[in-house]
C-alpha cells in the first residue's frame, strides 16, 4: 500500500492541460521532502520528468511542470500530445518508513 | 552517457536466493556523489525502492526488505549486484537498476536499466 496517492486516471484532448495530484502526509511531502515525477511508457523503464519539486532535467519539454504545496505535489502537462499517453508516478522520501516511496500511479489518456 | 544493464536468472525457486547484476557502461561506478540503486515493480503497481549503494560503499535498504537484501559493488568490473534471499511468489516483479545523485531526496533516479523480469516459481 503506497503512502503517496494519485488518481488512477486522467484524460484530455490534444492541446489541453491535465493535472495529476500526489497526496502524501506529514511524514513525506509534508515533512519537506521533495517530489519527483516519472513517465513510464508501456514496456519501458520510468524516466524522470521532474525533480526537486519543479526542476526539469535537460531534454524534458517545458510542457511538463511540477509544484508542491503542503502534503501534496502536482504535475501539469500543458499542450497535451498523443505521445504523452503513459503512466505517471510521483516519488518522495518518507521519514517514518525511512524509505523512498513511489505513488500509486496515474494513467494519462489522450482522447 | 551512462547506461545500465541488468542480468540474471529470470526464474528462481521459492526459498532460494535471487541474484542480479547491473553492468554500468559509459562511466565509473566510483564517481563521487552517486547512489547505485535497485528498484522493482510488481505487475500493474508503482515502483518499489529496494535499496542502494553509495560510491563510498555505504548501503541503505528499504526496511521492509532489509532482513533479506544485500547490495554490493565490484569496482573492477564496474558492476553492482542485488541478492534477495528466501524469495516467495511476492518477489515476482520487474527489477530495475538505477542511478541517483546525492542528495537523493532532491534528485530523481535519472538513469535506469531496461529492467529484467524475475518470476519466483517451482
Amino acid at each position: 500500500q503506497s503512502v503517496l496517492t494519485q488518481p488512477p486516471s486522467v484524460s484530455g484532448a490534444p492541446g489541453q492541460t491535465v493535472t495529476i495530484s500526489c497526496t502524501g502526509s506529514s511524514t513525506n511531502i509534508g515533512a519537506g521532502y521533495d517530489v519527483k515525477w516519472y513517465q513510464q511508457l508501456p514496456g519501458k523503464a520510468p524516466q524522470v520528468l521532474i525533480f526537486g519539486n519543479n526542476y526539469r532535467p535537460a531534454g524534458v519539454p517545458d510542457r511538463f511542470s511540477g509544484s508542491k504545496s503542503g502534503n501534496s505535489g502536482s504535475l501539469a502537462i500543458t499542450g497535451l500530445q498523443a505521445e504523452d499517453e503513459a503512466d505517471y508516478y510521483c516519488q518522495s522520501f518518507d521519514n517514518s518508513l525511512t524509505s523512498h516511496v513511489f505513488g500509486t500511479g496515474t494513467k494519462v489518456t489522450v482522447l | 552517457q551512462v547506461q545500465l544493464q541488468e542480468s540474471g536468472p529470470g526464474l528462481v525457486k521459492p526459498s532460494q536466493t535471487l541474484s542480479l547484476n547491473c553492468n554500468v557502461s559509459g562511466g565509473s561506478i566510483n564517481i563521487k556523489n552517486y547512489y547505485w540503486s535497485w528498484i522493482r515493480q510488481h505487475p500493474g503497481k508503482g515502483p518499489e525502492w529496494i535499496g542502494y549503494i553509495y560510491y563510498s560503499g555505504s548501503t541503505y535498504y528499504n526496511p521492509s526488505l532489509e532482513s533479506r537484501v544485500v547490495i554490493s559493488k565490484d569496482t573492477s568490473q564496474n558492476t553492482f549486484s542485488l541478492r534477495l534471499r528466501s524469495v516467495t511468489a511476492a518477489d515476482t516483479a520487474i527489477y530495475y537498476c538505477a542511478r541517483v545523485m546525492d542528495p537523493p531526496d532532491f534528485n530523481g533516479f535519472d538513469v535506469w536499466g531496461q529492467g529484467t523480469t524475475v518470476i519466483v516459481s517451482s
